[in-house]
């Protein structure tokens, strides 16, 4: 069973500074999207960035990019010039690409940015 | 324009009670998605539809059940309300080969 792994509860960052965040994971398939997911006090799940397996360039989007390491299994998220919006939970997420479309998600990477 | 939307966001009843949860998207999705987050922000699945069909069923007591009249909706049934089933409820979409999901903002579901 694919398991999806974020071992860090609760993390801080100064405003203006860079952070990464960690998710590791575990299946057997080859072909699988990896995703991160914001979601600030106000609960909506907001879709950051995604990745699909075969691509081996790192996505990007704005001041988020993401490492990934296929054969680690990893996936860390980082966050450039933190800004207060920033603050949130963030879910790493994996789905399958064929077969059930099951999104797994880790436990959660609380981020709190400081003024 | 709500992309997923739900109904309530916030739904307070007693043990015992029965109570729905409607979600609906606009997005055109062929596939929705029911989840739970428990109060230590953990996430799970609880049903998958695609096109009316149920794809995905977890671990679910039997007391809740899930109905699709049609693509764009899916609705959450909940029977005999216990203290355990607080918890915020999302409902999600997604087309099956666009691998995006668009999560509903959530309903805030507390049984005292």
């Amino acid at each position: 069973a694919q398991t999806v792994t974020q071992s860090q509860p609760e993390m801080s960052v100064q405003e203006a500074e860079t952070v990464t965040l960690s998710c590791t994971y575990d299946t057997s398939e080859s072909d699988y999207y990896l995703f991160w997911y914001k979601q600030p006090p106000s609960r909506q799940m907001i879709l950051v960035i995604r990745q699909e397996a075969y691509k081996q360039q790192n996505a990007t989007e704005n001041r988020f990019s993401v490492n990934f390491q296929k054969a680690a299994k990893s996936f860390s998220l980082k966050i450039s010039d933190s800004q207060l919006g920033d603050a949130a939970m963030y879910f790493c997420a994996y789905r399958r690409a064929s077969g059930t479309y099951k999104y797994i998600f880790g436990t959660g990477t609380r981020l709190k940015v400081l003024a | 324009d709500t992309a997923v939307s739900q109904t309530p966001k916030y739904l307070v009843t007693q043990m015992g009670n029965d109570k729905s949860i409607k979600c609906e998207q606009n997005l055109g999705h062929d596939t929705m998605y029911w989840y739970k987050q428990d109060s230590k922000k953990f996430l799970k699945i609880m049903f998958s539809y695609n096109n009316k069909e149920l794809i995905i069923n977890e671990t679910v007591p039997n007391r809740f059940s899930p109905k699709s009249p049609d693509k764009a909706h899916l609705n959450l049934h909940i029977n005999s309300l216990e203290l355990g089933d607080s918890a915020v409820y999302f409902c999600a979409s997604s087309q099956v080969h666009n691998y995006e999901q668009y999560f509903g903002p959530g309903t805030r579901l507390t049984v005292t």
